[in-house]
């Protein structure tokens, strides 16, 4: 059953740590994305990869870190210096320059 | 800077009324376009996309969208909503590289 899973689906945090968010895809996708979704927002893309061991920042990148160590696995750092980190964050994947697939999300709360 | 808008942020509708969620992206040159839904509690998912050809674009659940490039627009439509339409709507564009650029939602309400 292929798809992209994202872990945990809820996560609660103390201010000034740092925090972790997986995301796996077994679709065999080169690229991933890793965004941020707000109310009235919408979707803001923070890092992508297109190939494993390397990723570039997106648009709102700052106070977050990303690793590609493994073609199947995105995980997502938001640390300390997020000034703003509570949020709901999507990972999606795709086949180099078609359409994006999605994970179904973390919410994390920082209090 | 290249950005998509959604004029329209919350739509409320009653069932069997027609619907158009507008989209305009702001590049004049070649792009793909996607509508994404994300239904209450569900992953965002692709409802249509437009890379090339027909600018008439038929998607899933009865949608469709018309890529009409003289205005940098990407309509959607579907002529007959139901209740389980309720979601909201995200249009979204590509200029040429895997970053997709999205707006910022339409939230639809259907009432019975």
């Amino acid at each position: 059953d292929g798809g992209i899973t994202q872990s945990p689906k809820y996560l609660f945090r103390k201010e000034g740590q740092n925090v972790t968010l997986s995301c796996e895809q077994n679709l065999n996708h080169d690229a991933m994305y890793w965004y941020r979704q707000d109310p009235g927002q919408g979707l803001r893309l923070i890092y992508y990869s297109q190939i494993v061991n390397d990723f570039q920042k997106g648009d709102i990148a700052e106070g977050y870190s990303v690793s590609r160590e493994k073609k199947e696995s995105f995980p997502l750092t938001v640390t300390s210096a997020q000034k703003n980190p509570t949020a709901f964050y999507l990972c999606a994947s795709s086949d180099r320059g078609w359409e994006q697939y999605f994970g179904p999300g973390t919410r994390l709360t920082v209090t | 800077a290249q950005s998509v808008s959604q004029h329209n942020h919350h739509v409320i509708l009653s069932e069997a009324a027609s619907l158009e969620l507008g989209c305009n992206y702001s590049y004049g040159g070649t792009v793909n376009l996607f509508w994404y839904v994300q239904y209450p509690g569900q992953h965002l998912q692709l409802l249509l996309k437009y890379f090339s050809g027909d600018p008439l674009v038929k998607g899933i659940k009865g949608f469709e969208a018309e890529f009409i490039k003289s205005k940098f627009s990407f309509n959607l439509r579907k002529p007959s909503v139901q209740w389980s339409d309720t979601a909201e709507y995200f249009c979204a564009v590509t200029y040429n590289t895997d970053k997709l650029i999205f707006g910022t939602g339409t939230r639809l309400q259907v009432f019975p």
